[in-house]
């Protein structure tokens, strides 16, 4: 089974703080993704890598960036925390052109 | 640009109440739709995929159904565990990208 893993599922960081957020997939999948959920917005698209080192912004990269130094581990940095980016972060793979698999999700409160 | 529509956003059903829930979309081309279940507080569980217009997939209470503008997610005799929210998905064909566009889901709930 296609395991996807999120490093944590619940963080609580300060405004300010730098934030990372790390994802690791077992299945050699080139593809993956970062998400952010909100109630009533649905899944938003933050970033997106087809490839080690190589990265593609979604439709809010604003105040994220992304890291892919190896192809399993997909990391998502929050430059300077703020209480907007309080929400669910939802990391995902994929191979080529097939379903995206998610991880469990990570619940963050910037205060 | 790639669109998705679900319908309703939200259901309630007693248990054994059968219905459908609809995902309308519009792609340049159809390369995949994904059907997802996602419970709360936690990241959403792959259903199905369907590829071209007139496949059908099944997985317990649950059937997918795929035509050229929309997708059906048919739920028989559901019971309260199935109580989640319903996500579809579309991948396009034009381009290189492989990413897929979401809809906003339906949150369904079945009492007993």
């Amino acid at each position: 089974d296609v395991k996807v893993t999120q490093s944590s599922r619940y963080l609580v960081k300060r405004t300010g703080e730098k934030v990372f957020l790390e994802c690791v997939q077992d299945m050699d999948h080139e593809n993956m993704f970062w998400y952010r959920q909100d109630p009533g917005l649905g899944l938003r698209l933050i970033y997106f890598s087809y490839d080690v080192k190589m990265k593609e912004k979604g439709d809010i990269p604003e105040g994220y960036s992304v890291s892919r130094e190896k192809k399993e581990r997909f990391s998502l940095i929050l430059e300077s925390a703020s209480t907007n980016q309080t929400s669910m972060y939802l990391c995902a793979s994929s191979s080529a052109s097939t379903e995206a698999f998610f991880g469990q999700g990570t619940r963050l409160t910037v205060v | 640009e790639d669109q998705v529509t679900q319908s309703p956003e939200a259901l309630r059903l007693q248990e054994g109440e059968s219905s459908s829930l609809n995902c309308s979309y519009t792609v340049s081309g159809l390369r995949g739709l994904f059907w997802y279940r996602q419970d709360p507080g936690k990241g959403p569980e792959f259903l199905f995929t369907l590829y071209s217009a007139g496949e059908e997939k099944e997985k317990e209470r649950l059937k997918a159904t795929l035509t050229k503008k929309e997708s059906f997610l048919h739920i028989t005799a559901p019971k309260p565990e199935d109580s989640a929210t319903y996500l579809c998905a579309v991948q396009a064909v034009s381009g290189g990208s492989y990413i897929p566009t979401f809809g906003r889901g339906t949150s369904l709930i079945v009492h007993p």
